[in-house]
């Protein structure tokens, strides 16, 4: 199995600073033959299912605002949020499709 | 719009075995590409995927999981069944069917449709 880590466990920013969220796979989830990285950001708000924010490590799901954004490569990945919002406050979860599924530990967002 | 929407049992009994039924709308499961799977999520966890099921009925399990779980589909109901063996306290958890997303449609894919979950609780 792929394992997934992320960091921070949690963090707390100012409205209107930025957030940044790693992930971390045990293997590279870097499909040689397409050149895409398997890797999707969910968001879950307390009582509410995930929501899909990002998929192929960097494209953002029709309707997700543009603060939302992803990068990374291969096994190293970043899901920022350039200016944070009251209702970004959620857990964040990131997975990978490269071999079966798997999901991060998640990391919970929170004002400062 | 698609829809999804979990059911089956709150309680089940340690080695009982689990069957849940998502029923959705907005697609069809013998559509190409198209695939529903279940994600479980231990309260205050992280969540875990267990399976999926493709439109051509080709199924993916997780390893851990794999000699437990049976997934089926019914195309005529719009449902989609996952049925768990050997219930343990530690399988306790709220229990999603997603809809596989169409664009990132490569191997397991993502999940951009979710039911609201169910909360199975496993307790003798």
């Amino acid at each position: 199995d792929i394992v997934m880590t992320q960091s921070p466990d949690s963090l707390a920013v100012s409205l209107g600073e930025r957030a940044t969220i790693n992930c971390k796979s045990s293997q590279s989830v870097l499909y040689s033959s397409n050149n895409k990285n398997y890797l999707a950001w969910y968001q879950q708000k307390p009582g509410q299912p995930p929501k899909l924010l990002i998929y192929w490590a960097s494209t953002r799901e029709s309707g997700v605002p543009d603060r939302f954004s992803g990068s990374g490569s291969g096994t190293d990945f970043t899901l920022t949020i350039s200016s944070l919002q009251a209702e970004d406050v959620a857990v964040y979860y990131c997975q990978q499709y490269y071999s079966t599924a798997t999901f991060g530990p998640g990391t919970k967002v929170d004002i400062k | 719009q698609i829809t999804l929407k979990e059911s089956g049992p709150t309680l089940v009994k340690p080695t009982q075995t689990l069957t849940l039924t998502c029923t959705f709308s907005g697609f069809s499961l013998s559509t190409s590409g198209v695939g529903v799977g279940w994600i479980r999520q231990p309260p205050g966890k992280a969540l875990e995927w267990l399976a999926l099921i493709y439109w051509n009925d080709d199924k993916r399990y997780s390893p851990s999981l794999k000699s437990r779980l049976t997934i089926t589909k019914d195309t005529s109901k719009n449902q989609v069944v996952l049925t768990m063996t050997n219930m343990d306290p530690v399988d306790t958890a709220t229990y999603y069917c997603a809809h596989r997303q169409g664009i990132a449609a490569a191997g397991i894919g993502v999940f951009d449709y979710w039911g609201q979950g169910t909360l199975v609780t496993v307790s003798s």
